[in-house]
């Protein structure tokens, strides 16, 4: 059964660095998403993406986070310089079809502990 | 602004037991409702998904059921067993491209 990747599982850096989250979507998905979720607090949407644009985007995602697709099988969060309330679990996740009409797979997570 | 609410936060129930947990949400104009699953430190399972039109969706011996005009919907575990035990989360979805969760109920099957 298809299924979304990310690597890597855990992410340790140093506040201020950057750093780059990968995910794998499901390979004929065409709507992705980041979202995160802080230790103990609910799991929110960060950013939508659609035809090599952003489509949504939430008040976390500001001008530190960025996403790309730089290839036809990669998506990737990029954090410029962390801080170290970046500290949290990101998912990764696609759908075929617009979050409204089909369901959302999500990756496992990466965990990005930010010292 | 979407709100989704899920009570009680945490629930241990005895095997065997059938069990119901609960999702409510503020803004009723919602495209679908997903229930999910999260084990500690893992990613998200989807569940159910039901549709606005739907009423509810069945899977094995998950029910989940959606009433739209009172901003509720339910998960409906039978029979439980230890390994039902984790987070369930709620989420909803509407014209903006995106999936509002509520907190979660983390669930205990007591063997």
């Amino acid at each position: 059964e298809p299924e979304v990747t990310q690597t890597p599982s855990h992410q340790v850096t140093q506040m201020g660095q950057e750093v780059i989250l990968r995910c794998v979507p499901i390979s004929n998905h065409l709507y992705f998403y980041w979202y995160r979720q802080i230790l103990g607090q609910k799991v929110e949407f960060l950013v939508s993406f659609y035809n090599n644009e952003i489509s949504e985007k939430s008040e976390i995602f500001d001008d530190q986070f960025s996403v790309e697709r730089p290839d036809g099988s990669n998506f990737t969060l990029k954090i410029r310089s962390t801080k170290l309330e970046d500290s949290a679990m990101y998912f990764c996740a696609s759908s075929g079809n617009r979050v409204g009409y089909n369901e959302q797979f999500f990756g496992p997570g990466t965990r990005l502990t930010v010292l | 602004k979407q709100e989704v609410t899920q009570i009680p936060a945490a629930l241990s129930v005895p095997e065997g037991e059938n069990l119901v947990l609960n999702c409510s949400f503020t803004d009723s104009a919602i495209y679908n409702l997903q229930w999910f699953r999260q084990d500690p430190g893992k990613g998200l399972t989807s569940l159910l998904l039901i549709q606005s039109s739907q009423r509810e969706q069945t899977s094995g011996r998950l029910n989940a059921s959606l009433d739209k005009s009172s901003g509720r919907s339910t998960l409906y575990i039978a029979a439980s067993q230890p390994g039902d035990s984790a987070t369930y989360l709620c989420a909803s979805s509407g014209e903006d491209d995106k999936i509002i969760f509520g907190k979660g109920t983390r669930l205990h099957i007591l063997p």
